[in-house]
């Protein structure tokens, strides 16, 4: 399994101000993905990130809001965008690594909006 | 629409029984089947999957699933629960292929002392 580290591991913001997560994994893989967990909910997939290419974002999300990078196989930043209190979440980067389906979880980043 | 069902919010149980955590899915195509725990300000751990094969899958820290696929399941099971399996545990389902994994709401395991 991938080790992923995720900065910051938390943060309080300001309405209206962005926040950028890195994830960084430990080894090159195939797949990167952002999720959102908001309170006392389940994940939510906010998209795939591609290696030298944009982002695909799932329905409901889009590019302005959260754009996203991944510059090479071991790294990726989500950013979160003119913030509101909705935006309050837990936000979670995975990975597959090879053929195998799982996927590998980073300690997450836990986002206040006040 | 493709979907995953975690009926019970909450399940309780005493230390030293056994232990089931309740999983169903609705997916169009042989589903690939996840099931993950989530401690405290903690991140998902993987505990086991099924892709195909025998329908029992023995995972981390003596947890087990079944797969019925008549029954459209996948449950999760341990023989004898511990206090520290106390925490948040997910069902998720992927069709093959696509990588992307739909996750069931969440089931809160209380293990009593």
């Amino acid at each position: 399994s991938a080790v992923i580290s995720q900065k910051p591991s938390r943060d309080i913001c300001q309405r209206g101000t962005s926040l950028t997560i890195q994830c960084q994994v430990d080894s090159q893989v195939t797949m990167m993905f952002w999720y959102r967990q908001q309170p006392g909910q389940s994940l939510t997939l906010i998209a795939t990130a591609n290696q030298g290419s944009e982002a695909t974002y799932e329905s409901g999300f889009v590019i302005d809001k959260f754009p996203i990078s991944r510059p090479n196989l071991t790294f990726s930043t989500l950013t979160v965008s003119n913030m509101s209190p909705e935006d309050s979440s837990i936000y979670l980067c995975s990975v597959t690594a090879g053929a195998a389906y799982e996927q590998y979880f980073g300690p997450g980043t836990r986002l206040t909006v006040t | 629409a493709q979907s995953v069902a975690q009926p019970e919010d909450q399940v309780n149980v005493a230390e030293g029984n056994p232990l089931t955590v309740k999983c169903t899915y609705s997916v169009s195509g042989n589903p690939y089947l996840f099931w993950y725990v989530q401690y405290p300000n903690r991140g998902l751990q993987f505990l086991l999957k099924y892709i195909t094969g025998d329908n029992l899958v023995k995972g981390s820290y003596g947890f087990e699933a079944e797969f019925n696929k008549s029954q459209t399941s996948f449950h999760l099971k341990k023989p004898s629960a511990l206090v520290s399996d106390s925490a948040l545990y997910f069902c998720a389902v992927s069709v093959k292929g696509t990588y992307k994994y739909i996750f069931g709401t969440g089931t809160r395991l209380k293990v009593l002392a």
